[in-house]
C-alpha cells in the first residue's frame, strides 16, 4: 500500500467560504481520485483528478463548486467552493498504486462541517 | 435499481459465530470486486479483492464471487467483536470507475 496524508484532518467552516483540501502521497500513484461520505451514507465519487489536466467529474458534481488541481503523481487538492450546511460531509482521497491491480486506497478523511 | 445494492443491517451476531455479508451488482460488465471494512469515524480499509468467480479466503475472511448472478459475499468465520463495523460492497468496471454499496453495519456480540 502507500501512506496516504490528508490535511486538515477536519474543520468547521462558515457559510459562503471556501476550504481547500490536501491529499499527498508517499509514492508515485497512477490515479487519484475524491470521494465525499454523508453522514450514514456511503461513498460518492467526485471526480478523477488528472495529472497535468483537468479532472473528471461525476454528473452531479461541477467544477466551480468542487475545483481540483493534481500538479504531479503525488499530491492532489480539492476545493469545496461557496460551502453552505448541504456540504458537511467527509471527504476523502484515494489513490490506485502502478502496482497494484485497480485497488484503491483511501486518507484518513476530512471531515467538514458548515455553519 | 441501484448500481450496488446491499442489506444495510444492522446485522448482528454472536461472537465465535459466522458473519454473511450480501452484495449484488447490476453492471454485467464488471471487473473486479472488494470489500473494505469502515470503523466509525474512519476511513475505508480494503479486507478483500476478487475477480474471478468461485471463493477466495483470506485468514478468517472468505469472499465468493458468481458473476452469473451478478452476486458476490464475505464470510468471516469466528466473527470477533473487533469485527463490528460496516462492510463496504465495491464493485470496479473499466477504467477504475469503482460504485460502492451502501454498506452493511455488523454487530458482533461478545
Amino acid at each position: 500500500s502507500a501512506v496516504i496524508s490528508q490535511k486538515p484532518s477536519r474543520d468547521i467552516c462558515q457559510r459562503g467560504t471556501s476550504l481547500t483540501i490536501q491529499c499527498q502521497v508517499d509514492s508515485q500513484v497512477t490515479m487519484m481520485f475524491w470521494y465525499r461520505q454523508q453522514p450514514g451514507q456511503s461513498l460518492t465519487l467526485i471526480a478523477t483528478a488528472n495529472q497535468g489536466s483537468e479532472a473528471t467529474y461525476e454528473s452531479g458534481f461541477v467544477i466551480d463548486k468542487f475545483p481540483i488541481s493534481r500538479p504531479n503523481l503525488t499530491f492532489s487538492t480539492l476545493t469545496v467552493s461557496n460551502m453552505s450546511p448541504e456540504d458537511s460531509s467527509i471527504y476523502l482521497c484515494s489513490v490506485v498504486l502502478p502496482q497494484g491491480a485497480d485497488i484503491q486506497y483511501f486518507g484518513a478523511g476530512t471531515r467538514l462541517s458548515v455553519l | 435499481q441501484k448500481e450496488v445494492e446491499q442489506n444495510s443491517g444492522p446485522l448482528s451476531v454472536p461472537e465465535g459465530a459466522i458473519a454473511s455479508l450480501n452484495c449484488t451488482y447490476s453492471d454485467r460488465v464488471s471487473q473486479s470486486f472488494f470489500w473494505y471494512r469502515q470503523y466509525p469515524g474512519k476511513s475505508p480499509e480494503l479486507i478483500m479483492s476478487i475477480y474471478s468467480n468461485g471463493d477466495k479466503e483470506d485468514g478468517r475472511f472468505t469472499a465468493q464471487l458468481n458473476k452469473a448472478s451478478q452476486y458476490v459475499s464475505l464470510l468471516i468465520r469466528d466473527s470477533q467483536p473487533s469485527d463490528s463495523a460496516t462492510y463496504l460492497c465495491a464493485v470496479n468496471n473499466n477504467n477504475n470507475d469503482m460504485r460502492f454499496g451502501a454498506g452493511t453495519r455488523l454487530t458482533v456480540k461478545p
